[in-house]
């Protein structure tokens, strides 16, 4: 059974911190590592699809890192905001499966 | 282009009785997923519908099911509905590319008495 882990599973950031969250997912069969951020009341808005390993990408304050070998990835966020306050997703494509494996996901709450 | 659109929003329905639920994709994307999201849990993965075929299928009953259509428009039908049936249900479109971006709709909030 495929399995993708996060953590942690919920945290709590000073406005204006910087702060991490880890994606753990099989190490074999890898094809594409996505994350997401699900915004309270709204819809899963995609923010990196990653493929390679070492793969960095940045988008804004937040960027992401991948290392395919050891099966893990980090989402960072540089001077966190409120509005940067969401749940944060990631999701593992295996190249034997149809389907996006998805972890439970990292929950940021950012205080003022 | 208009995004993954999802009816109806909300729903209530009692145990036993059936419903439907309906998702209209994005223009040109050929793949619809179905998730189910309930507190405390994950994403959990229903089914794929790609060009009118079931790609693959979530470990869910049977009373969970689904079809799409020519125009790419996918329904999901759960029947004998139970309590814990009660869930957000999010349907996620994409081009054809595993590594494509899923887009998700706003969702249908289904509430079981």
């Amino acid at each position: 059974i495929l399995n993708v882990e996060q953590s942690p599973q919920s945290l709590h950031v000073q406005e204006g911190d910087s702060t991490n969250f880890t994606c753990s997912f099989p190490s074999s069969n890898f094809y594409a590592l996505h994350w997401y951020r699900w915004e309270t009341a709204k819809s899963p808005e995609a923010l990196f699809v990653m493929t390679l390993n070492g793969d960095e990408k940045k988008k804004g304050r937040i960027s992401a890192t991948l290392n395919t070998k050891e099966g893990y990835s980090y989402l960072y966020i540089k001077g966190s905001q409120p509005e940067d306050s969401a749940t944060y997703l990631c999701a593992f494509w295996g190249d034997s499966n149809y389907q996006l494996i998805w972890g439970a996901g990292t929950k940021l709450i950012i205080k003022p | 282009k208009a995004g993954v659109t999802q009816t109806p929003r909300y729903l209530i329905k009692t145990r036993g009785q059936q419903v439907t639920l309906s998702c209209s994709p994005i223009s040109g994307h050929r793949s619809v997923s179905w998730y189910q999201q309930t507190p405390g849990q994950g994403l959990q993965f229903l089914f794929e519908y790609f060009s009118e075929t079931q790609r693959n299928k979530g470990n869910f009953p049977g009373r969970f099911s689904g079809r799409q259509f020519s125009n790419s428009r996918s329904e999901m039908n759960v029947s004998t509905l139970e309590l814990g049936d009660s869930a957000l249900y999010l349907c996620a479109s994409r081009s054809t590319g595993n590594t494509d971006t899923q887009y998700f709709g706003p969702g249908t909030r289904l509430t079981v008495l």
